[in-house]
């Protein structure tokens, strides 16, 4: 699967949206693209998944340009409890196999 | 409730030990995953099983161990053989439909200390 990477941290205000931005320049014709976000001490959580253009659900957004090889979570208006890791790992459906990289730190402040 | 219940929550280990982490799901899915996590790191795929009787070797897979005799189960072994076994460990399983893995859901996690 293709390498990852995202932006070590990010910090932000409440009522703010947050954009964080994933590269994956190698990413293959069968790998799609999903987010997690993670507090400390529990396992991550689904937030948002896609293949291309863009998808929103209930609590983000997810836009994915033609060339597939970045994709931006949108977090509109961010709270407090937003403060996490986020991730982007790439699934293939070819293998199963779900990569997770470094994720991004995001904080949120008051 | 459905969901994933790993134990147990801490464990403690002597070097040279092998220890076995539980992963149990009640969701009837299909795929199961272990996971690694070291402090301040992403998650590495230690093993994966697509179904029952079946795994895959994840990126780290040395020193592990893994078995897949039902559906709902998928024990890990830290054997001895494993150098730095000191991390968090999560367990996921999913339902994959034919485009994609489907959304994971993971465990709580197990958190390992070789004294």
């Amino acid at each position: 699967l293709a390498k990852t990477t995202q932006p070590i941290s990010m910090d932000s205000y409440e009522g703010q949206e947050v954009n964080i931005t994933c590269s994956h320049n190698n990413i293959a014709t069968n790998d799609y693209i999903t987010w997690y976000q993670q507090f400390p001490s529990q396992g991550p959580r689904f937030i948002i998944q896609g293949y291309k253009t863009k998808v929103t659900n209930e609590v983000a957004s997810l836009f994915i340009p033609a060339d597939r090889k970045s994709s931006t979570l949108s977090l509109p208006r961010v709270s407090l409890s937003d403060t996490a890791v986020y991730y982007c790992p790439l699934g293939s459906s070819n293998t199963g196999k779900l990569i997770f990289g470094q994720g991004t730190t995001l904080q949120v402040k008051p | 409730d459905g969901g994933i219940t790993q134990s147990p929550k801490y464990l403690f280990r002597k070097e040279g030990q092998n220890v076995t982490l539980s992963c149990e799901q009640n969701l009837n899915h299909d795929a199961m995953y272990w996971y690694r996590q070291d402090p301040g790191q992403g998650l590495r795929l230690i093993y994966y099983s697509q179904i029952v009787n079946d795994f895959q070797k994840g990126d780290i897979a040395e020193g592990y161990s893994v078995s897949r005799e039902k559906k709902e189960s998928f024990p890990l072994t830290v054997t001895s053989a494993q150098k730095n076994p000191t991390a968090f460990y999560l367990c996921a399983s999913s339902n994959p439909s034919g485009v994609s893995t489907g959304e994971l859901f993971f465990g709580e996690g197990s958190r390992l200390t070789v004294l």
